[in-house]
Protein backbone atom coordinates (compact mmCIF):
# COMPACT_ATOMS: atom_id res chain seq x y z
CA UNK A 1 0.00 0.00 0.00
CA UNK A 2 1.19 3.82 -0.53
CA UNK A 3 0.99 5.78 1.67
CA UNK A 4 2.74 9.48 2.07
CA UNK A 5 3.54 11.26 5.53
CA UNK A 6 4.20 15.21 6.09
CA UNK A 7 6.51 15.54 8.86
CA UNK A 8 5.29 19.40 9.66
CA UNK A 9 1.61 20.31 10.06
CA UNK A 10 2.68 24.18 10.42
CA UNK A 11 6.01 25.46 8.91
CA UNK A 12 6.38 29.32 9.32
CA UNK A 13 9.08 31.86 7.98
CA UNK A 14 9.76 35.00 7.42
CA UNK A 15 10.03 36.06 3.94
CA UNK A 16 12.70 35.81 1.92
CA UNK A 17 14.28 32.88 4.26
CA UNK A 18 14.28 29.51 3.00
CA UNK A 19 11.82 27.02 2.95
CA UNK A 20 11.41 23.26 3.63
CA UNK A 21 8.32 21.37 3.64
CA UNK A 22 9.03 17.52 5.03
CA UNK A 23 7.69 14.34 3.01
CA UNK A 24 8.31 10.55 3.38
CA UNK A 25 6.75 8.08 1.65
CA UNK A 26 6.12 4.48 1.45
CA UNK A 27 5.15 2.64 -1.71
CA UNK A 28 5.63 -0.89 -2.65
CA UNK A 29 5.90 -0.04 -6.35
CA UNK A 30 8.60 2.96 -7.62
CA UNK A 31 5.98 5.63 -7.28
CA UNK A 32 5.07 9.04 -8.99
CA UNK A 33 4.93 11.65 -6.12
CA UNK A 34 3.53 14.87 -6.36
CA UNK A 35 3.22 18.16 -4.44
CA UNK A 36 -0.41 20.39 -4.62
CA UNK A 37 -1.02 23.97 -3.08
CA UNK A 38 -4.12 24.90 -1.97
CA UNK A 39 -4.82 28.81 -1.14
CA UNK A 40 -8.36 29.48 0.33
CA UNK A 41 -11.22 29.21 -1.28
CA UNK A 42 -9.38 27.97 -4.39
CA UNK A 43 -8.79 24.85 -5.93
CA UNK A 44 -5.89 22.31 -5.94
CA UNK A 45 -2.89 23.36 -7.74
CA UNK A 46 -0.19 21.09 -8.91
CA UNK A 47 3.45 22.67 -8.10
CA UNK A 48 5.51 20.15 -9.38
CA UNK A 49 5.54 16.09 -10.05
CA UNK A 50 8.44 13.55 -9.93
CA UNK A 51 7.91 10.28 -12.26
CA UNK A 52 11.09 8.31 -12.43
CA UNK A 53 13.02 10.50 -14.66
CA UNK A 54 15.19 13.46 -13.16
CA UNK A 55 15.11 12.72 -9.16
CA UNK A 56 15.71 16.82 -8.43
CA UNK A 57 12.36 18.26 -9.94
CA UNK A 58 11.68 21.94 -10.70
CA UNK A 59 8.10 23.11 -10.39
CA UNK A 60 6.02 26.44 -10.52
CA UNK A 61 6.86 29.88 -8.61
CA UNK A 62 10.41 28.85 -7.93
CA UNK A 63 9.79 25.47 -5.67
CA UNK A 64 11.62 22.53 -6.55
CA UNK A 65 11.89 18.79 -4.64
CA UNK A 66 14.39 16.14 -4.74
CA UNK A 67 13.67 11.99 -4.55
CA UNK A 68 15.70 10.42 -2.26
CA UNK A 69 14.64 6.51 -2.61
CA UNK A 70 17.02 5.57 0.36
CA UNK A 71 16.05 8.44 2.41
CA UNK A 72 11.81 7.46 0.93
CA UNK A 73 11.88 11.55 0.99
CA UNK A 74 10.02 13.94 -1.10
CA UNK A 75 10.41 17.41 -0.03
CA UNK A 76 9.50 20.73 -1.20
CA UNK A 77 11.52 23.46 -1.24
CA UNK A 78 12.39 27.25 -1.83
CA UNK A 79 14.79 29.54 -1.75
CA UNK A 80 13.57 32.69 -0.47
CA UNK A 81 9.76 32.77 0.46
CA UNK A 82 7.01 35.17 -0.78
CA UNK A 83 4.17 36.08 0.77
CA UNK A 84 1.85 34.93 -2.14
CA UNK A 85 3.37 31.77 -0.78
CA UNK A 86 0.98 31.73 2.60
CA UNK A 87 -0.95 27.87 1.71
CA UNK A 88 -1.72 24.54 2.44
CA UNK A 89 0.85 22.12 0.91
CA UNK A 90 0.14 18.49 -0.02
CA UNK A 91 2.57 15.50 -0.66
CA UNK A 92 0.92 13.11 -2.78
CA UNK A 93 1.79 9.53 -4.01
CA UNK A 94 0.55 7.42 -6.70
CA UNK A 95 1.59 3.82 -7.73
CA UNK A 96 3.57 3.92 -11.06
CA UNK A 97 2.75 0.37 -11.69
CA UNK A 98 -1.13 0.27 -13.21
CA UNK A 99 -3.12 2.73 -14.92
CA UNK A 100 -4.98 5.50 -13.83
CA UNK A 101 -3.52 7.20 -10.60
CA UNK A 102 -5.59 7.50 -7.73
CA UNK A 103 -4.02 10.25 -5.79
CA UNK A 104 -2.96 9.41 -1.95
CA UNK A 105 -2.60 12.91 -0.06
CA UNK A 106 -0.71 13.31 3.49
CA UNK A 107 -2.00 15.40 5.85
CA UNK A 108 -0.93 18.89 4.40
CA UNK A 109 1.27 21.18 5.80
CA UNK A 110 0.16 25.13 6.36
CA UNK A 111 3.08 27.24 5.43
CA UNK A 112 2.86 30.60 6.98
CA UNK A 113 5.24 33.37 5.87
CA UNK A 114 5.76 36.69 8.39
CA UNK A 115 6.55 40.27 6.67
CA UNK B 1 -8.95 27.40 -21.16
CA UNK B 2 -11.59 26.60 -18.43
CA UNK B 3 -10.72 24.57 -16.27
CA UNK B 4 -12.65 22.03 -13.97
CA UNK B 5 -15.98 23.73 -12.64
CA UNK B 6 -18.74 22.52 -9.80
CA UNK B 7 -21.69 23.58 -8.79
CA UNK B 8 -23.38 24.32 -5.94
CA UNK B 9 -19.85 25.82 -4.55
CA UNK B 10 -21.98 25.63 -1.16
CA UNK B 11 -24.41 23.18 -0.11
CA UNK B 12 -26.11 22.75 3.33
CA UNK B 13 -29.02 20.33 3.93
CA UNK B 14 -30.80 19.22 6.67
CA UNK B 15 -29.87 15.50 7.96
CA UNK B 16 -31.77 13.32 6.19
CA UNK B 17 -32.25 14.91 2.87
CA UNK B 18 -30.61 13.86 -0.31
CA UNK B 19 -28.22 16.28 -2.23
CA UNK B 20 -26.56 16.04 -5.63
CA UNK B 21 -23.49 17.86 -6.20
CA UNK B 22 -22.27 18.28 -9.99
CA UNK B 23 -19.08 18.30 -11.89
CA UNK B 24 -17.98 19.75 -15.33
CA UNK B 25 -14.72 18.57 -16.09
CA UNK B 26 -11.88 20.04 -18.64
CA UNK B 27 -13.30 19.06 -22.22
CA UNK B 28 -11.98 16.18 -23.76
CA UNK B 29 -10.84 14.84 -20.55
CA UNK B 30 -11.10 10.73 -20.35
CA UNK B 31 -10.65 10.39 -16.74
CA UNK B 32 -12.50 11.89 -13.64
CA UNK B 33 -11.93 11.72 -9.83
CA UNK B 34 -14.00 12.49 -7.15
CA UNK B 35 -11.92 13.22 -3.66
CA UNK B 36 -13.97 13.83 -0.31
CA UNK B 37 -11.47 16.66 2.21
CA UNK B 38 -12.62 17.08 5.41
CA UNK B 39 -11.79 20.11 7.81
CA UNK B 40 -8.18 20.08 8.32
CA UNK B 41 -7.19 16.57 6.38
CA UNK B 42 -6.16 16.11 3.00
CA UNK B 43 -8.55 14.74 -0.01
CA UNK B 44 -9.72 11.05 0.14
CA UNK B 45 -10.30 9.29 -3.34
CA UNK B 46 -13.55 8.36 -3.66
CA UNK B 47 -14.41 7.15 -7.32
CA UNK B 48 -13.03 7.07 -10.63
CA UNK B 49 -14.24 7.25 -14.42
CA UNK B 50 -12.76 6.38 -17.59
CA UNK B 51 -15.15 7.71 -19.70
CA UNK B 52 -18.71 6.76 -18.59
CA UNK B 53 -17.01 3.49 -16.93
CA UNK B 54 -16.76 3.63 -13.36
CA UNK B 55 -13.62 1.75 -12.28
CA UNK B 56 -13.45 1.79 -9.08
CA UNK B 57 -15.62 3.25 -6.37
CA UNK B 58 -13.88 1.90 -3.38
CA UNK B 59 -13.20 4.74 -1.68
CA UNK B 60 -17.30 6.04 -1.14
CA UNK B 61 -17.93 5.91 2.46
CA UNK B 62 -21.20 3.83 2.02
CA UNK B 63 -23.78 2.70 0.06
CA UNK B 64 -25.54 6.28 0.49
CA UNK B 65 -23.06 7.60 -1.77
CA UNK B 66 -23.50 7.57 -5.48
CA UNK B 67 -21.77 8.74 -8.85
CA UNK B 68 -22.64 8.50 -12.55
CA UNK B 69 -21.22 10.07 -15.81
CA UNK B 70 -23.57 8.97 -18.25
CA UNK B 71 -22.43 10.63 -20.99
CA UNK B 72 -18.79 10.27 -20.19
CA UNK B 73 -18.62 14.50 -19.88
CA UNK B 74 -20.17 16.24 -16.75
CA UNK B 75 -20.49 13.88 -13.82
CA UNK B 76 -23.07 14.02 -10.86
CA UNK B 77 -22.31 12.80 -7.04
CA UNK B 78 -25.47 11.87 -4.88
CA UNK B 79 -25.56 11.82 -1.17
CA UNK B 80 -28.69 10.17 -0.05
CA UNK B 81 -29.84 10.71 3.64
CA UNK B 82 -27.45 12.83 4.49
CA UNK B 83 -25.47 12.33 7.92
CA UNK B 84 -23.85 15.39 9.88
CA UNK B 85 -20.51 13.01 8.97
CA UNK B 86 -20.86 13.95 5.39
CA UNK B 87 -19.93 17.37 5.97
CA UNK B 88 -17.04 17.78 4.11
CA UNK B 89 -15.39 19.47 0.88
CA UNK B 90 -16.43 17.17 -2.35
CA UNK B 91 -13.72 17.78 -5.17
CA UNK B 92 -13.45 16.84 -8.72
CA UNK B 93 -10.71 16.39 -10.64
CA UNK B 94 -9.88 15.50 -14.37
CA UNK B 95 -7.10 14.39 -16.68
CA UNK B 96 -6.40 14.14 -19.89
CA UNK B 97 -5.85 10.27 -20.49
CA UNK B 98 -5.88 7.52 -17.92
CA UNK B 99 -2.24 7.55 -17.39
CA UNK B 100 -0.71 7.10 -13.71
CA UNK B 101 1.14 9.83 -14.61
CA UNK B 102 -1.46 12.57 -16.10
CA UNK B 103 -1.27 15.52 -14.12
CA UNK B 104 -5.09 16.19 -12.23
CA UNK B 105 -6.90 19.75 -12.29
CA UNK B 106 -9.01 20.25 -9.94
CA UNK B 107 -12.35 22.01 -9.04
CA UNK B 108 -12.83 24.62 -6.21
CA UNK B 109 -14.62 21.98 -4.90
CA UNK B 110 -18.48 21.98 -3.14
CA UNK B 111 -18.08 22.44 0.65
CA UNK B 112 -21.25 20.77 1.86
CA UNK B 113 -22.71 21.25 5.41
CA UNK B 114 -25.21 18.95 6.92
CA UNK B 115 -27.29 20.48 10.03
Amino acid sequence: AQSVTQLDSHVSVSEGTPVLLRCNYSSSYSPSLFWYVQHPNKGLQLLLKYTSAATLVKGINGFEAEFKKSETSFHLTKPSAHMSDAAEYFCVVTPISGGYNKLIFGAGTRLAVHP
Amino acid sequence: GAGVSQSPRYKVAKRGQDVALRCDPISGHVSLFWYQQALGQGPEFLTYFQNEAQLDKSGLPSDRFFAERPEGSVSTLKIQRTQQEDSAVYLCASSLRDRNTDTQYFGPGTRLTVL
